[in-house]
């Protein structure tokens, strides 16, 4: 099993402040995905990255896929109370056609 | 709008009894996939599912088993409830296997107890 490192564990911020969350693993990946699972709910897709270097915004959220494939990084700018979730990585290919989760990330962020 | 159902949000069951956790999407997807969450330890894939009447194991199979009569549904089994199998039970499905990047869509989940 290929394993995600995600981090940070937990964040706890204020309205406008700027974040990265990390997901790290020693395996090269095909793609790599973020979700967002706010709570009693199920995870909803963010983005996929698929090349090397790939660099995708989707409004104040940014999303860079690791030169390597290996690591893949979600900036959030000016982060808002709607923000709070946790944001989980997954990681497929590499031999796996079934993807692996990091443990995910729990974003707060305070009004 | 797509949509995969859970048939329960909350669970309350005893030990030992024998659970059933339904599953059914509206997308017409070939592959669907069972996980658990827990706290700290993220998304863990229990079996999953690639056409009618075919399973694979996961990674955590173990005391659970599955069924797919039919492409939309898809079941998990508890054979014997056990309290460390209180959890969060999470669906999806997706269209491709996801090596090629197809998005996953998860059901609202069902938060099982076991007392």
């Amino acid at each position: 099993t290929q394993l995600l490192e995600q981090s940070p564990q937990f964040l706890s911020i204020q309205e406008g402040e700027n974040l990265t969350v990390y997901c790290n693993s020693s395996s090269v990946f095909s793609s790599l995905q973020w979700y967002r699972q706010e709570p009693g709910e199920g995870p909803v897709l963010l983005v996929t990255v698929v090349t090397g270097g790939e660099v995708k915004k989707l409004k104040r959220l940014t999303f860079q896929f690791g030169d390597a494939r290996k690591d893949s990084s979600l900036h959030i700018t000016a982060a808002q109370p709607g923000d709070t979730g946790l944001y989980l990585c997954a990681g497929a290919g590499g031999g796996s056609y079934i993807p692996t989760f990091g443990r995910g990330t729990s974003l707060i962020v305070h009004p | 709008d797509v949509k995969v159902t859970q048939s329960s949000r909350y669970l309350v069951k005893r030990t030992g009894e024998k659970v059933f956790l339904e599953c059914v999407q509206d997308m017409d997807h070939e592959n669907m996939f069972w996980y658990r969450q827990d706290p700290g330890l993220g998304l863990r894939l229990i079996y999953f599912s690639y056409d009618v009447k075919m399973k694979e194991k996961g990674d955590i199979p173990e005391g659970y088993s599955v069924s797919r009569e039919k492409k939309e549904r898809f079941s998990l089994i508890l054979e014997s409830a056990s309290t460390n199998q209180t959890s969060m039970y999470l669906c999806a499905s997706s269209p491709e296997l996801w090596d090629s990047g197809a998005e996953a869509f998860f059901g609202q989940g069902t938060r099982l107890t076991v007392v």
